[in-house]
């Protein structure tokens, strides 16, 4: 069965650092791009950053830019998050997601589609002093 | 920066058909992907590739694309529906922008 299991979340004091975990079961881990989204409480869901595969390119979304970087060991089957200079405003519910199997482009590059098809049941941030 | 639009909310009597629109300018350029989400759960891809169903979902789930128009629709609504559902695509400019939509909430009446 294919499934994604977070852990890492917790209680920091704005300005501190955590690191997210992922770990991914069922499929071949470095074949596919992963995905972090989160979700504030009562609100949306927000797309944090992306991964491909073999790790060489990472998207962030503006909110978190220079803040966060995400990672992969794909010898241990396991994507990360780490954040630092957390705020307030970074208090969510995180999901780690894995994307869909990627294809070939017009120009033959291949690429994903940076979507979701796989969730896990989401790690809790608090950002509180 | 890229916004996808969707309705707040879409009320629907049981047995008839909901529709739920996501407009954006850069659709007809990208795919649109479709999440279901019910309260304390994780999001479940509904829809892939503006039209595409996962293994596992009804067959009264169907996606359809116009110019910078996306929409869900759901035939035959069922009280199970009733759920937030979200939109998603992705662009490139340089590097990937993934953005969703702000949800619907549907009601089954």
């Amino acid at each position: 069965e294919v499934q994604v299991s977070e852990s890492g979340g917790g209680l920091v004091q704005p300005g501190g650092s955590l690191r997210l975990s992922c770990a991914a079961s069922g499929f071949t881990f470095s074949s596919y791009a992963m995905s972090w989204v989160r979700q504030a409480p009562g609100k949306g869901l927000e797309w944090v950053s992306g991964i491909s595969g073999s790790g060489g390119s990472t998207y962030y979304a503006d909110s978190v830019k220079g803040r966060f970087t995400i990672s992969r060991d794909n010898s241990k089957s396991t994507l990360y998050l780490h954040m630092n200079s957390l705020r307030a405003e970074d208090t969510a519910l995180y999901y780690c997601a894995k994307d869909l199997e990627g294809y070939y482009d017009s120009s033959g590059y291949y690429t994903y589609y940076y979507t979701m098809d796989v969730w896990g049941q989401g790690t809790t941030v608090t950002v509180s002093s | 920066s890229y916004e996808l639009t969707q309705p707040p909310s879409v009320s629907v009597s049981p047995g008839q058909t909901a529709r739920i629109t996501c407009s954006g300018d850069a659709l007809p350029k990208q795919y649109a992907f479709w999440f279901k989400q019910k309260p304390g759960q994780a999001p479940t891809l509904v829809i892939y590739k503006d039209s595409e169903r996962p293994s596992g979902i009804p067959e009264r789930f169907s996606g359809s694309s116009s110019g910078t128009t996306v929409t869900l629709t759901i035939s035959g609504v069922q009280a199970e529906d009733e759920a937030d559902y979200y939109c998603q695509s992705a662009y490139n400019s340089g590097t990937y922008h993934v953005v969703f939509g702000g949800g619907t909430k549907l009601t089954v009446l």
